[in-house]
């Protein structure tokens, strides 16, 4: 069964930090993974998607890293600022319907 | 945004009733599917559909059950509510269930079971 874990659960920076979101996941045999943002009370927006093929995505102040051998994927923010307050979610897909979500990590970015 | 609505967005009920929560897309996108998020537990899928009346069973199912007659729309059924069954539902949809397909959820229901 997969299982997929994010650490840490919760992390505070100031504003303009560069910071590092981690997932980690144990069955290597995904289709692809992807990370969400999730605001209070909202649903989930899609941020960036990496097919099992791939080792990075990038989308503005974002960068989603892929390593599949290490069961690792890590979502990097650049000059982070306030409004990227939010939780972050990742989700890994061993296929079409099928997928684990971590618990996400929440982030608070300081003025 | 993807255009997908859930009705109702808030719900309370009793134990025991039956309850209907309904997912519309205006995407034409073949897959839908049904979350509930609980803290601890994050989002956890309960049932999804690859095409109009072909649905399988997610990793929570019982309890549940799906129908989807038409493209646009995933209906999920609580035939018996419990208070186990308390929680945020979120329907999300893809194109073609395809490596490279995102998939785009909706707002939310919140539903409360007394």
């Amino acid at each position: 069964k997969q299982e997929v874990t994010q650490i840490p659960a919760a992390l505070s920076v100031p504003e303009g930090e560069n910071l590092v979101l981690n997932c980690s996941f144990t069955d290597s045999a995904i289709y692809n993974l992807q990370w969400f943002r999730q605001d209070p009370g909202k649903g989930l927006t899609s941020l960036l998607l990496i097919q099992s093929s791939q080792r990075e995505q990038t989308s503005g102040r974002l960068n989603a890293s892929l390593d599949k051998s290490s069961g690792r994927s890590t979502l990097y923010i650049a000059a982070s600022q306030p409004g990227d307050s939010a939780t972050y979610l990742c989700a890994a897909y061993t296929n079409a319907g099928k997928s684990t979500f971590g618990d996400g990590t929440t982030l608070t970015v300081k003025p | 945004d993807a255009g997908i609505t859930q009705s109702p967005r808030h719900k309370v009920t009793e134990t025991g009733t039956p309850v209907t929560l309904r997912c519309h897309q205006t995407e034409n996108h073949r897959y839908m599917y049904w979350y509930r998020q609980d803290p601890g537990h994050g989002l956890r899928l309960i049932h999804y559909s690859y095409g109009v009346k072909d649905t399988d069973k997610g990793e929570v199912s019982d309890g549940y059950s799906v129908s989807r007659s038409k493209t646009e729309d995933f209906l999920l059924t609580l035939e018996s509510a419990t208070s186990s069954q308390t929680s945020v539902y979120f329907c999300a949809i893809s194109e073609s269930g395809g490596a490279a397909d995102t998939q785009y959820f909706g707002p939310g229901t919140r539903l409360t079971v007394l």
